[in-house]
């Protein structure tokens, strides 16, 4: 069974740096690729990047480049999202998703509830 | 950037009746487009992938048609737990995706 599996609710002060990850299991990690999404309380979808950890290829929305860093460890099966200074406007919750091959996101992780505030 | 652009963004709907949600691209996107269904609380759950293909596990109530910029969402014979925020998203132009701002199926 294909699985991605998020770390826990994060509440961090503005500056804070944060990584969170998305354990996966039941597929050819190294062979997908692995998105982010961003929903904003209340908001819509918002896609930020993406990872093939075969080659650690990565890509990002010209809206988040900059903003947060995507990696990936191979050999825990794991992506990461990272952001090296919070803001309270990043506050949102974060899809991971794996990538079929035609290109829609056929399986999400649960979602990562990161809470900024002074 | 692609912009997709759903209508209407609240649909009201009696349960048993269709449901047809609309999803328009700002240039083609070829058959390159997928709807996904989010229910408070959860994550969003794949219902069709290229246009017209449903994913495994959907229902045959759930269907999509479309192609180029014009796209549909058809359910047929609403369920209660049919009601609920859809969204469209294109994957023929990226990065970056991008999602339409969705469309909330309430209750009639």
């Amino acid at each position: 069974e294909v699985q991605l599996v998020q770390s826990g609710a994060e509440v961090k002060k503005p500056g804070d740096y944060l990584k969170i990850s998305c354990k996966t299991s039941g597929f050819i990690f190294s062979t997908s690729w692995i998105g982010w999404v961003r929903q904003s309380p209340g908001k819509g979808l918002e896609w930020m990047g993406i990872i093939y950890p075969g080659d650690s290829d990565t890509r990002y929305s010209p809206s988040f480049q900059g903003q947060v860093t995507i990696s990936a460890d191979r050999s825990i099966t794991t992506a990461y999202l990272q952001w090296s200074s919070l803001k309270a406007s990043d506050t949102a919750i974060y899809y991971c998703a794996r990538r079929y091959p035609s290109g829609s996101y056929s399986t999400w992780g649960q979602g990562t509830l990161v809470t900024v505030s002074s | 950037e692609i912009v997709m652009t759903q209508s209407p963004v609240t649909l009201s709907v009696s349960p048993g009746e269709r449901a047809t949600l609309s999803c328009r691209a700002s240039e083609s996107v070829s058959s390159n487009l997928a709807w996904y269904q989010q229910t408070p609380g959860q994550a969003p759950r794949l219902l069709i992938y290229d246009a017209s293909i449903r994913a495994t596990g959907i229902p045959a109530r759930f269907s999509g048609s479309g192609s180029g910029t014009e796209f549909t969402l058809t359910i047929s014979s609403l369920q209660s737990e049919d009601f609920a925020v859809y969204y469209c998203q294109q994957y023929n132009n990226w990065p970056p995706i991008t999602f339409g701002q969705g469309t909330r199926l309430e209750i009639k």
